[in-house]
């Protein structure tokens, strides 16, 4: 079946450091990633949507200069957090999407990086 | 109204018992639905879909869908310890679109 590698799993970095999450289709080529934060007990929130070839688009709410997305592959996509704060600590997780048909999409999740500020 | 509900739960059942998990969803052109499991600490992972009215089973899980009524639902029989996990509705509503419930907690009480 299709898989979705993420690396690192798990990460600690100091505060106003940069750390980059990368996610890997393995078996097939992903023209759409989406990149989720979940925090403890909440559920998923989608951050933005990696398009390659193209700039991400971002929910509301999320800073585009802070999160900064490279999809620069049709395998790879790329999540670094900028200058992170302790209050970026989460777990991030990325998917990438598989075209079905012309019904949509099927979504495979990564394993998740949880990311930790100190 | 959210595009895509879900009882957050927890929806407690004993071990052995079905648990029966539902979803709704607003977009009447949505075309294709998918239950995905995520246990605590971890991504979430596929467990069904389903794109046509009717049911589909594979193993111990019955994925039900009713376009007409906008409701998807997953049963799972024989209920485990192990299956105790948040269980998340999701929904394709176009190509590229596909939106999540919040989730349903299960809870198998052995």
């Amino acid at each position: 079946g299709a898989v979705v590698s993420q690396h690192p799993s798990r990460v600690i970095c100091k505060s106003g450091t940069s750390v980059k999450i990368e996610c890997r289709s393995l078996d097939f080529q992903a023209t759409t990633m989406f990149w989720y934060r979940q925090f403890p007990k909440q559920s998923l929130m989608l951050m933005a949507t990696s398009n390659e070839g193209s700039k991400a688009t971002y929910e509301q709410g999320v800073e585009k200069d802070k999160f900064l997305i490279n999809h620069a592959s049709l395998t790879l996509s790329t999540l670094t957090v900028t200058s992170a704060h302790p209050e970026d600590s989460s777990f991030y997780i990325c998917s990438a999407a598989i075209s079905r048909d012309l019904s949509g999409n099927t979504i495979y999740f990564g394993e998740g990086s949880w990311l930790t500020v100190v | 109204q959210k595009e895509v509900e879900q009882n957050s739960g927890p929806l407690s059942v004993p071990e052995g018992a079905i648990a029966s998990l539902n979803c709704t969803y607003s977009d009447r052109g949505s075309q294709s639905f998918f239950w995905y499991r995520q246990y605590s600490g971890k991504s979430p992972e596929l467990i069904m879909s389903i794109y046509s009215n009717g049911d589909k089973e594979d193993g111990r899980f019955t994925a039900q869908l009713n376009k007409a009524s906008q409701y998807v639902s997953l049963l799972i029989r024989d209920s485990q310890p192990s299956d105790s996990a948040t269980y998340l509705c999701a929904v394709n509503a176009g190509y590229q679109k596909v939106t999540f419930g919040i989730g349903t907690k299960l809870q198998v009480i052995p």
